[in-house]
């Protein structure tokens, strides 16, 4: 039974413009989120997280909204750059280990 | 940045070999993890260690087994591999104060003909 779902597996924006990824998750135990990123035959590479304490945590072009009551939450890039492109991985945090969603695939064309 | 390393990158190996995966990382991190992922799926956590002699199976079954003889060393063991084994494998370590943050490794992509 998956906990965390990213309900599109693929977006496509333009180079400037905003792209917002969503997550949904289960779990109202899960206390902590992070959003990772990935590229083909890497590994993720952790971009920014965000504790239940609060609902946004913003660096840099990266910001992360979360919405507690709806288990939501959403990574937003702005601007969005060629770059950005990779799968983007939601997680959250179950006391001993991450549950991960299946990832969105990201495409950011110039 | 974490340094964790991961070796070999690309394994090919025939049915019935024996293979281990190297996962090393120089930042001290008590815990350390193994997922496996398989394209467009999820990661799947099959073993975990708390640190030194600790380890615990994940979420996800698996064959394969795991030793923590030395903090900075997380090797994973297939006795004898199977086309059914053919996947990702990435290993992860986080710090015992910051537990929720995992760093992962390039990965492993492992192919067994």
């Amino acid at each position: 039974d998956q906990q965390v779902k990213q309900n599109s597996p693929s977006l496509s924006v333009q180079e400037g413009r905003i792209s917002i990824l969503n997550c949904d998750y289960t779990n109202s135990m899960f206390d902590y989120f992070l959003w990772y990123k990935k590229y083909p035959a890497e590994g993720p590479t952790f971009l920014i997280s965000i504790s239940s304490i609060k609902d946004k945590n913003e660096d840099g072009r990266f910001t992360v909204f979360l919405n507690k009551s709806a288990k939501h939450l959403s990574l937003h890039i702005v601007p969005s750059q060629p770059g950005d492109s990779a799968v983007y991985f939601c997680a959250a945090n179950s006391g001993y280990a991450l549950n991960f969603g299946k990832g969105t695939s990201l495409l950011v064309t110039p | 940045e974490a340094d964790i390393y991961q070796t070999p990158r690309y394994l090919v190996i025939g049915t019935g070999k024996k293979i281990t995966l190297e996962c090393s990382q120089t930042m001290g991190h008590d815990k350390m993890y193994w997922y496996q992922q398989d394209p467009g799926m999820e990661l799947h956590l099959i073993h975990y260690s708390y640190g030194v002699n600790s380890t615990e199976k994940g979420d996800l079954s698996s064959e394969s087994t795991v030793s923590r003889i030395r903090t900075e060393h997380f090797p994973l063991t297939l006795e004898s591999a199977r086309p059914s084994h053919t996947s990702q494998y990435l290993c992860a370590s986080s710090d015992r104060d910051r537990q929720e943050t995992q760093y992962f490794g390039p990965g492993t992509r492992l192919l067994v003909l």
